[in-house]
């Protein structure tokens, strides 16, 4: 069946260090990949997205690649900051008859300033 | 701003209690889901609703019902509280085939079972 495997945490880095948080997936077919993020007490926020291979989603200073050859989402950043410490979270959903999303254990970074 | 809205952040139970745990979002989404996050296991579907009085068991379901009376709002029921059932409960919705536009979460509930 589909999964999700993403790097064990936690991650402790200094502000404006650079950020792999690595991805893989395996599923049939052709599934979304996202990355969600969850600050302390909070709930999943959607961070990014790609839909097909070779797209690049970003936002906030956050990228990932869907590569197909080499089934992976990684999550990266240039430049850190305290205010990113949080859980992140990888996750595939299939765009034809699936209703459920498979999520990753999540990542959990630090971020020391 | 659209919103999924849980209607507790947080809950003391005692064991043996029915606890109702609600969800409302104001997206009109037809996909609802109820999963449980616990320490070193991650997210966990417990169930899930892709319309209104329509419910599927997640691989969780033990322990739990659903109620699905109004698009706009999903219900979780515990039967009879336990201890193990100890956890931060989180709520998602999302529209049911376009699944490349993500899920939107609630702000979760923690559940104290003593």
């Amino acid at each position: 069946g589909d999964s999700v495997t993403q790097m064990e945490g936690p991650v402790t880095l200094s502000e404006e260090a650079f950020l792999t948080i690595n991805c893989t997936y395996t599923a049939t077919g052709y599934p979304s990949l996202f990355w969600y993020v969850q600050y302390p007490g909070e709930g999943l926020q959607l961070l990014l997205k790609a839909t097909k291979a070779d797209d690049k989603g970003s936002n906030k200073g956050f990228e990932a690649t869907y590569r197909k050859e080499t089934t992976s989402f990684h999550l990266e950043k240039g430049s850190v900051q305290v205010s990113d410490s949080a859980v992140y979270f990888c996750a595939l959903s299939r765009n034809t008859g699936g209703f459920k999303t498979i999520f990753g254990a999540g990542t959990r970074l630090f971020v020391k300033a | 701003d659209v919103k999924v809205t849980q209607s507790s952040r947080y809950l003391v139970k005692r064991t043996g209690e029915k606890v109702f745990l609600e969800c409302v979002q104001d997206m009109d989404h037809e996909n609802m889901f109820w999963y449980r996050q616990d320490p070193g296991l991650g997210l966990r579907l417990i169930y899930f609703s892709y319309d209104v009085k329509m419910k599927e068991k997640g691989d969780i379901p033990e322990g739990y019902s659903v109620s699905r009376e109004k698009k706009e709002r999903f219900s979780l029921i515990l039967e009879s509280a336990s201890t193990n059932q100890t956890s931060m409960y989180l709520c998602a919705s999302s529209f049911p085939d376009r699944s490349n536009y993500g899920y939107t979460f609630g702000s979760g509930t923690r559940l104290t079972v003593v």
